[in-house]
């Protein structure tokens, strides 16, 4: 079954750096990668979704790539900000058709001031 | 745009008690699904409604859990009897149509079993 690996260790950083989380995956080719953020005590919010065939995405401050061959997508965050402190979680298509999504522990964030 | 709205926010019961959650999904949104998320995971899928037809519900813990969706639109998830394990957040989350894959969350509902 699918797996998926994402940091759990916690990602500190100093405001302005560009943050930059991993989400590797074990098994198959998704048709599709999302990031999500979540903030304590709330459910996870949709950020961006880069497709099979799709090797980056941009939105704002936010960059995503997607490389099939390493299994593996990148989250970029640049000039961050303290308020950009949060889980992110990446999340696939569970392969299976139906919009089913496997979800991953989410790595932590934190930008220090 | 209202978003998904869950109620009860926080729940304490014993274990062996039942308990209920309830979803309001965004309106027209056709899809509709709960979460299971435990302190430190990701969420997991337990169940998955198409209107309110069940789409998928192969992780639900079917001799405990129950899920149903009337008329396609609020949810209900049930817990009965509950165990120590099933200490967790509840999330629903909805999706507008087959053309999205973007899911809307609402707030969970933190369930304590003691």
């Amino acid at each position: 079954s699918q797996k998926i690996e994402q940091n759990s260790e916690a990602l500190n950083i100093q405001e302005g750096k560009t943050a930059t989380l991993t989400c590797n995956y074990t098994n198959y080719s998704p048709a599709y990668l999302q990031w999500y953020r979540q903030d304590p005590g709330r459910g996870p919010v949709f950020l961006l979704l880069i497709r099979e065939n799709e090797k980056e995405k941009r939105k704002e401050r936010l960059k995503v790539t997607f490389d099939t061959t390493l299994k593996q997508s990148l989250f970029h965050i640049t000039a961050s900000q303290p308020a950009d402190s949060a889980t992110y979680l990446c999340a696939l298509d569970m392969g299976t058709g139906g919009f089913k999504t496997i979800f991953g522990a989410g790595t932590r964030l934190f930008v220090k001031a | 745009e209202a978003g998904v709205a869950q109620s009860p926010r926080y729940k304490i019961i014993e274990k062996r008690q039942s308990v209920a959650f309830w979803c309001n999904p965004i309106s027209g949104h056709a899809t509709l699904y709960w979460y299971q998320q435990i302190l430190g995971q990701g969420p997991k899928l337990l169940i998955q409604f198409q209107n309110n037809g069940v789409v998928d519900d192969s992780q639900l813990p079917k001799d405990r859990f129950s899920a149903e969706r009337l008329k396609g639109v609020d949810s209900t998830l049930k817990i009965q009897p509950a165990k120590l394990e099933d200490s967790a957040v509840y999330l629903c989350a909805s999706r507008p149509d087959r053309a999205s894959y973007e899911q809307y969350f609402g707030p969970g509902t933190r369930l304590t079993v003691t």
